[in-house]
């Protein structure tokens, strides 16, 4: 079975700090995501990574940073955390294309809320 | 602008009858869909999904609909169990490409 581990189910941070979100799948899928989850809007794309190094930004990656020094661990950066970042983020992984009928495996979210 | 839309939030099913799930989209470059269960507290979990060169996908008691000229999907559930009860996501992907596009959910009750 995948699994996506992600490191922190809650978390409380005040405003202007640093954030870092980290995501670790032990499948050495190829992709790596970040979402947030927001009442009545869905999931929503934040990052996606498709190899080491390598970013792409989603729908709505301002105020957000990624990082993907090895193949199993994506992180996401707050880089000055405000209260809109009060959210429900989500990471998962892929084999491959999603397209291609590769689906994602998600986590089981971290809870953040900024003070 | 919602490319992927659910526009019922909430849905109640007695135990044993039909769920029926809809979704629509906009997006007609979207050429493969897929449905997501999500458990409170937890991450969602990849159900059943449809590629657009099919109309019908099923997987035991979930059978996923695609009507292409309608720009409209369903997911059916027979018969609904209690397990059942989650918020249900459709989602809508092009080939070549990573962004996948979700609704907005649809919470789903099955009344024992």
């Amino acid at each position: 079975d995948v699994k996506v581990t992600q490191s922190s189910r809650y978390l409380v941070k005040r405003t202007g700090e640093k954030v870092f979100l980290e995501c670790v799948q032990d499948m050495d899928h190829e992709n790596m995501f970040w979402y947030r989850q927001d009442p009545g809007l869905g999931l929503r794309l934040i990052y996606f990574s498709y190899d080491v190094k390598m970013k792409e930004k989603g729908d709505i990656p301002e105020g957000y940073s990624v990082s993907r020094e090895k193949k199993e661990r994506f992180s996401l950066i707050l880089e000055s955390a405000s209260t809109n970042q009060t959210s429900m983020y989500l990471c998962a992984s892929s084999p491959g294309p999603t397209g291609g009928g590769q689906p994602q495996h998600f986590g089981d979210g971290t809870r953040l809320s900024i003070l | 602008d919602q490319q992927v839309k659910q526009n019922s939030p909430s849905l109640s099913v007695q135990e044993g009858r039909i769920s029926i799930l809809n979704c629509d989209y906009t997006n007609s470059m979207f050429d493969y869909f897929l449905w997501y269960k999500k458990y409170p507290a937890e991450g969602p979990t990849f159900l059943i999904s449809i590629s657009s060169i099919k109309d019908k996908n099923e997987d035991g008691r979930f059978t996923v609909f695609l009507n292409k000229s309608a720009k409209h999907l369903s997911l059916h559930i027979v018969p609904s169990q209690p397990g059942d009860s989650a918020v249900y996501f459709c989602a809508a992907i092009n080939f070549g490409n990573e962004k996948l596009t979700f609704g907005t959910g649809t919470r789903l009750t099955i009344i024992p």
